[in-house]
């Protein structure tokens, strides 16, 4: 199965280098960001999260900036490996009140493809 | 653990049929989602329920779209009649409040082609 197919910007990257994958958000009074990770013929996967209190959050090989001044997100990929080749997606909520629920916007995506 | 279990995987059916995708969230999930992708649009929340009631349809595209959830560990989504631009394909997600994060779990999508 696809995901969103061929359209996407993609991004080639080599195996062992760092990606950078970039997203630019459009409400400003978005509050939350998420970066999920889509698989071929698989539903989209939460990767990290970050609230608009924060401009760096760290996890696992991955990083991800937010700036809000120009309204811009990044996922950085350290040491990218062939398992990190995959659409990337960017979302955002607001605001963030229980009664909203998890409701999320979801950017256009990126694909990323490693060279092995 | 059993993630979010859709049904059926692949749907291919002729213009002016019932279509209706299944899905059975995680257990203990108080939020369920239906999400639309396509090449053109990406992903649109078409509808969300809290503890089976139905919070935002607003992104339901027109009235051949309904969607239910008659308990907690069931809901649907159907189009009827079906229609070539209703191919796409549909992802059912759960979530569970705890403070808020943004993690959805997603199932792995049913896919519609409406010939």
């Amino acid at each position: 199965g696809e995901s969103v197919g061929l359209h996407l910007p993609t991004l080639s990257v080599q195996e062992g280098d760092n990606s950078i994958i970039n997203c630019a958000y459009s409400n400003s009074a978005s509050d939350y960001f998420i970066w999920y990770k889509q698989e071929s013929g698989k539903g989209p996967q939460f990767i990290i999260d970050i609230r608009s209190n924060m401009d760096k959050r760290q996890g696992q090989r991955v990083t991800v900036l937010l700036n809000k001044t120009v309204k811009h997100l990044s996922l950085q990929i350290a040491a990218t490996q062939p398992g990190d080749s995959a659409v990337y997606f960017c979302a955002e909520a607001y605001p963030m009140i229980k009664a909203a629920g998890n409701k999320l916007t979801f950017g256009g995506g990126t694909r990323v493809l490693v060279k092995p | 653990d059993a993630g979010v279990i859709q049904s059926p995987r692949h749907e291919v059916t002729e213009m002016g049929q019932e279509v209706t995708l299944r899905c059975k969230p995680i257990s203990g999930h108080d939020y369920l989602f239906w999400y639309r992708q396509t090449m053109m649009r990406g992903l649109e929340l078409l509808i969300y329920f809290n503890n089976n009631v139905p919070i935002d349809d607003s992104g339901m595209p027109e009235d051949r779209f309904s969607a239910k959830m008659p308990n907690a560990s069931f809901s649907t989504l159907k189009i009827q009649p079906s229609e070539p631009r209703d191919s796409a394909v549909y992802f059912c997600a759960s979530s569970l409040w705890g403070g808020f994060t943004g993690e959805l779990f997603f199932g792995e999508g049913s896919r519609l082609t409406v010939l």
